[in-house]
């Protein structure tokens, strides 16, 4: 079956302007997960969801990152008025039933604000 | 708050030989542990997951421990081959809902 996909694979924005950063997961999977990577790093948690509730956005770095789910499949991570230190991949997860389920992991959409 | 650290940062070996990666976290109240594989360019893979109340898991040529109480996994390749050239990830989950990931270990095996 299909894993989780993100689209766009690759965005370059300047500085200031929004981007938008969608997520289709696993069918039938209730939980998502938003993380960004940045280069060298590991990934940081950015956001989770459950169904359409979003259940923890502890992770957003600032008021500029909104995330939705608003049918509880698909996900839009929204950043506004983009900055340098954005520049990352953002990673979207997925995984059955309860949140300490195994997550699986899209291929991720590399965003460079110049 | 969890900290999860990776030894080595990276690791060259020759074709043929078994490794050990090295994992280690600060709270050991976890979930589970996971090791992932990330080729260049690309997303996570997931390798192997290890309950808390377990102590290994293997799946073809890895192994994967899990030492809760100290703190520690190791991953184990058995007869690398170049094909395994990635960086390896760890990550714990505890009472929160997502992962807690190292650093990674970039891993190249030499043909």
């Amino acid at each position: 079956g299909a894993g989780v996909s993100q689209s766009p694979r690759y965005k370059v924005a300047k500085r200031g302007q929004d981007v938008a950063l969608r997520c289709d997961p696993i069918s039938g999977h209730v939980s998502l997960f938003w993380y960004q990577q940045a280069l060298g790093q590991g990934p940081e948690f950015l956001t989770y969801f459950q169904n359409e509730a979003q259940l923890d956005k502890s992770g957003l770095p600032s008021d500029r990152f909104f995330a939705e789910r608003p049918e509880g499949s698909v996900s839009t991570l929204k950043i506004q008025r983009t900055q340098q230190e954005d520049s990352a991949v953002y990673l979207c997860a997925s995984s059955s039933g309860g949140s300490y389920n195994e997550q699986f992991f899209g291929p991720g959409t590399r965003l460079t604000v110049l | 708050k969890q900290e999860v650290t990776q030894i080595p940062a990276a690791l060259s070996v020759p074709e043929g030989e078994n490794l050990v990666l090295n994992c280690s976290f600060t709270d050991s109240a976890i979930y589970n542990l996971q090791w992932f594989r990330q080729d260049p360019g690309k997303g996570l893979t997931s390798l192997l997951l290890i309950q808390s109340s377990q102590r290994e898991q293997t799946s073809g040529r890895l192994n994967a421990s899990l030492d809760k109480s100290s703190g520690r996994s190791t991953l184990y390749i058995a007869a690398s081959q170049p094909g395994d050239s990635a960086t390896y990830l760890c990550a714990v989950q505890t009472g929160a809902n997502n992962l807690f990931f190292g650093t990674g270990t970039r891993l190249t095996v030499i043909p």
